[in-house]
């Protein structure tokens, strides 16, 4: 079955610094994966997706990730943290390509210091 | 409509009594999904709709849960006899499609408290 493991339950980083937030994923075939943003007392919102295309994906608010096979790793970036990043993370990759249903991972929540 | 629209967004319940939490889904959406999110964890699947069927069930965590979805659009998650460990975030989702590829998007949640 696959899983999704997220390092680091909380990360900080001071305001215009560089934002990584780790995923790493078990697949023995090539999966969707998706970072989703939550916000307090809202729902989840996609920030970006890989589906087989380019490796290097970018999504909304300046964030991008990178897929790397052969470290089974989708890790979210951000050149230069903002205030408004602060919120909840989570990598999700689907239960096996092409079908509906998404694992999630545990969450990363960020903390962006003035 | 614009959105996946959940309903109510709070709900206290006393134990051992029965909730029914509702999903709007967005217009035209034929997959609609639901999740609980339990503090300090991650997202737990339970039950998937296409149209009004429901073939995997798999996540449900006891006969207690029970979900319907009526006229392909609205869906109903009921929790009976409730019980404390089922104080969490339940998120609703929908897609276009069921294949996986375009993302879900997110209701805000019901936050169910059992007192």
């Amino acid at each position: 079955a696959q899983s999704v493991t997220q390092l680091g339950s909380h990360v900080s980083v001071s305001e215009g610094a560089l934002v990584l937030l780790r995923c790493n994923y078990s697949s023995s075939v090539p999966p969707y994966l998706f970072w989703y943003v939550q916000y307090p007392n809202q729902g989840l919102q996609l920030l970006l997706k890989y589906t087989s295309a380019a490796t290097l994906v970018k999504g909304i608010n300046g964030f991008e990730a990178e897929f790397k096979k052969s470290e089974t790793s989708f890790h979210l970036t951000k050149p230069s943290a903002h205030m408004s990043d602060a919120a909840e993370y989570f990598c999700a990759v689907s239960e096996t390509s092409g079908t509906y249903k998404y694992i999630f991972g545990t969450g990363t929540r960020l903390k962006v210091l003035a | 409509g614009a959105g996946v629209s959940q309903s109510p967004s709070n709900k206290v319940t006393e134990k051992g009594k029965d909730v029914e939490l509702r999903c709007d889904p967005i217009s035209g959406h034929t997959a609609l999904y639901w999740y609980r999110q339990s503090l300090g964890q991650g997202l737990e699947f339970l039950i998937y709709f296409q149209g009004n069927s429901a073939p995997d069930k798999s996540g449900l965590p006891s006969d207690r849960f029970s979900a319907e979805r009526t006229g392909g659009s609205v869906s109903t998650l009921t929790i009976q006899r409730t019980q404390q460990e089922d104080s969490a975030v339940y998120l609703c989702a929908s897609s276009m499609e069921s294949q996986g590829t375009d993302g879900y998007t997110f209701g805000s949640g019901t936050r169910l408290t059992v007192v």
